[in-house]
């Protein structure tokens, strides 16, 4: 069975530095991975999305992860942070078979401070 | 295009009482997913539907059930509330339901069980 594991809960950081947030999923199939931010009272959007190919992904707003399938992570990162990248982040992973299911690690809180 | 949306945002209950909760999905998309999302536990897979056939399902009590009309709306029904349903509930459509289609969600129906 598939699951995914985000390693911070929350991640304070100062804005114009880089940010890394760490997901190690767990899955005995292909996957397919995906970042999503959620900002306050809203609902999820898609950051970027691993399918094949390339295992730097680049992603909007200056987000980018990379798949390594040796150490099975697939962390976030961003060179500098602004203070409205302020979010929720969670990582998942795809559930297997013909489905649309995903499967969501807990979240990491990125907080940007001024 | 419009978005996915859910209706309604917010809602209040009792104890004992049931609720239901409705998502219109992105025109065109035939795969609808339901998640809880809480504090405690993260986001939750409910359910999915696909062409008015609940395809994948959580692992949920049956109080919670849900369906899917042929215009690809759906609707989830949660009967005799708990305390512990209240939660923001989200619903994400996507085209074909593949692992691969990116999932585009509702900004959630917020449930408070009083």
């Amino acid at each position: 069975a598939q699951s995914v594991t985000q390693l911070d809960s929350q991640v304070p950081v100062f804005e114009e530095a880089p940010v890394e947030l760490r997901c190690n999923y767990s899955s005995s199939v292909s996957v397919y991975l995906f970042w999503y931010v959620q900002y306050p009272n809203q609902g999820l959007q898609l950051l970027l999305k691993y399918l094949s190919g390339s295992t730097l992904v680049k992603g909007i707003n200056g987000f980018e992860a990379e798949f390594n399938k040796s150490q099975t992570s697939f962390h976030l990162r961003k060179p500098s942070v602004h203070i409205s990248d302020t979010a929720e982040y969670f990582c998942a992973v795809s559930g297997s078979g013909n489905t649309g299911k995903l499967i969501f690690g807990q979240g990491t809180t990125l907080q940007v401070k001024p | 295009k419009a978005g996915v949306t859910q209706t309604p945002r917010y809602l209040i209950k009792t104890r004992g009482q049931q609720v239901t909760l409705s998502c219109s999905p992105i025109s065109g998309h035939r795969s609808v997913s339901w998640y809880q999302q809480t504090p405690g536990q993260g986001l939750q897979f409910l359910f999915e539907y696909f062409s008015e056939t609940q395809r994948n399902k959580g692992n949920f009590p049956g109080r919670f059930s849900g369906r899917q009309f042929s215009n690809s709306r759906s609707e989830m029904n949660v009967s005799t509330l708990e305390l512990g349903d209240s939660a923001l509930y989200l619903c994400a459509s996507s085209r074909l339901g593949n692992q691969n289609n990116e999932q585009f969600f509702g900004p959630g129906t917020r449930l408070t069980v009083l």
